[in-house]
């Protein structure tokens, strides 16, 4: 098992820009969700997923889109980049939402 | 609403000294959950432990230790005899339900550093 992966690991974008981080898992897990490091911030969620076709918003949902098409793929886009969204993403899929989350390694996004 | 508080933002430690990161959260769920994650250098999530608010026995993994009190809304974890390899960021975690699931929140984190 891959576990969770994420693409791309390093991401540098213009202000304006769009882009989307890939998240995917193989465990057959239902929930998903995404969250952003940033320093002396902790982990703050951003959006999440409690199976395909369903989604709702975290604490910081604005300027990320999501969808869930498949119970495998969890996408976070990013709408027009800003430089306040430069920070650390982490994707991470449980069980179910009672469970412990496995997280994936990450993307370090720098928005210039 | 839901938080968590890790009021120790830093801590140095010598290896071989016990050490203990705090965690207070509040809630006015009746079930929850309480997560630790450690997060080293390399920068993954490393999930450590995983409590629901029902069972309020002390837990021993290792050199690893729990103590959750509901009366005091604490969470703590305990390493005894620190090594090097444990200086990283130690996360704290409470599952929060709402209409649409459950979301975790995540407290601030406390930086471990261990020198030998």
């Amino acid at each position: 098992n891959a576990g969770v992966t994420q693409t791309p690991k390093f991401q540098v974008l213009k202000t304006g820009q769009s882009m989307t981080l890939q998240c995917a898992q193989d465990m057959n897990h239902e929930y998903m969700s995404w969250y952003r490091q940033d320093p002396g911030m902790g982990l703050r969620l951003i959006h999440y997923s409690v199976g395909a076709g369903i989604t709702d918003q975290g604490e910081v949902p604005n300027g990320y889109n999501v969808s869930r098409s498949t119970t495998e793929d969890f996408p976070l886009r990013l709408l027009s980049a800003a430089p306040s969204q430069t920070s650390v993403y982490f994707c991470a899929s449980s069980y179910s939402q009672d469970y412990e989350q496995y997280f994936g390694p990450g993307t370090r996004l720098t928005v210039t | 609403a839901q938080k968590v508080t890790q009021a120790q933002t830093e801590i140095s430690v010598v290896e071989k000294e016990d050490v203990t990161l705090d965690c207070v959260y509040e809630t006015r769920d009746t079930t929850y959950y309480l997560f630790w994650y450690k997060q080293p250098p390399s920068g993954e999530l490393v999930f450590l432990i995983r409590r629901n608010s029902f069972d309020e026995q002390n837990e021993i993994s290792g050199r690893y230790s729990w103590n959750f009190q509901k009366s005091t809304s604490s969470f703590n974890f305990t390493i005894t005899a620190s090594q090097v390899v444990d200086s990283a960021v130690y996360f704290c975690a409470l599952s929060e339900f709402n209409q649409a699931g459950t979301a975790l929140i995540f407290g601030k984190g406390t930086t471990l550093s261990v020198s030998s």
